[in-house]
């Protein structure tokens, strides 16, 4: 069975400072993996997913992800944060072949500080 | 663009009640996940269905049931409420499953406190 870790719980970082989201996986076969966000009270935002090809994916709102096989990692990334990125952030493994269901980590509370 | 829609948004129920939450997904699609989102958890996985049949189940109590009408929505029910319950209740819809892996549409989750 698939599996996510997100190893940091807790993340402050200043507005206008980078970011950075730790992702790793557990799957024998190749992943599907996205990235979603969640502010208080709301539902699951897709930020971005990776499916095949290009190991770089590009989302929305500036993030970006980076899939590394060799590390079982796929870490979220934004260049410069906006006090509106403080949000919930999750990432999920899905494994295809007609089952969709989705396994997400434990998440990571992002707090941007002005 | 027309997204999954999830009534009611907010429910209060005394233990021992039932609940009913509702999905209606995004329109042609035919495929509808849930998940229960405990407080500070991640979400879980409860059931599945495809052309109104149940595909998937995870790890829902006998308490609940859920099925899929011929219009493609989707009702979780419910029964005997625990304190634990207490939670968000997602619906994800999917497009024309069986095709390449497709991307879930969440809806903006039920939000269950159980009294």
């Amino acid at each position: 069975a698939q599996s996510v870790t997100q190893p940091d719980i807790h993340i402050t970082v200043s507005e206008g400072a980078s970011l950075e989201l730790r992702c790793n996986y557990s799957y024998g076969a190749t992943p599907y993996l996205f990235w979603y966000v969640q502010s208080p009270g709301q539902g699951l935002q897709l930020l971005l997913k990776y499916f095949s090809g290009d190991t770089l994916v590009q989302g929305i709102k500036g993030f970006e992800a980076e899939f590394k096989r060799s590390q079982s990692s796929f870490n979220l990334r934004k260049p410069s944060v906006h006090w509106s990125d403080a949000a919930e952030y999750f990432c999920a493994v899905g494994q295809g072949s007609n089952d969709y269901k989705l396994s997400f980590g434990a998440g990571t509370t992002v707090t941007v500080r002005a | 663009a027309a997204g999954v829609i999830q009534s009611p948004r907010h429910l209060i129920k005394e233990k021992r009640e039932t609940a009913t939450l509702k999905c209606y997904p995004i329109p042609r699609h035919d495929t509808v996940y849930w998940y229960q989102q405990g407080p500070g958890q991640d979400p879980q996985f409860l059931i599945s269905f495809y052309e109104k049949m149940q595909s998937d189940k995870g790890s829902i109590p006998d308490r609940f049931s859920a099925q899929q009408f011929s219009d493609y929505h989707s009702e979780l029910n419910m029964s005997s409420l625990e304190l634990g319950d207490s939670a968000l209740y997602f619906c994800a819809s999917i497009p024309l499953a069986g095709s390449s892996y497709n991307e879930q549409f969440f809806g903006p989750g039920t939000r269950l406190t159980v009294l």
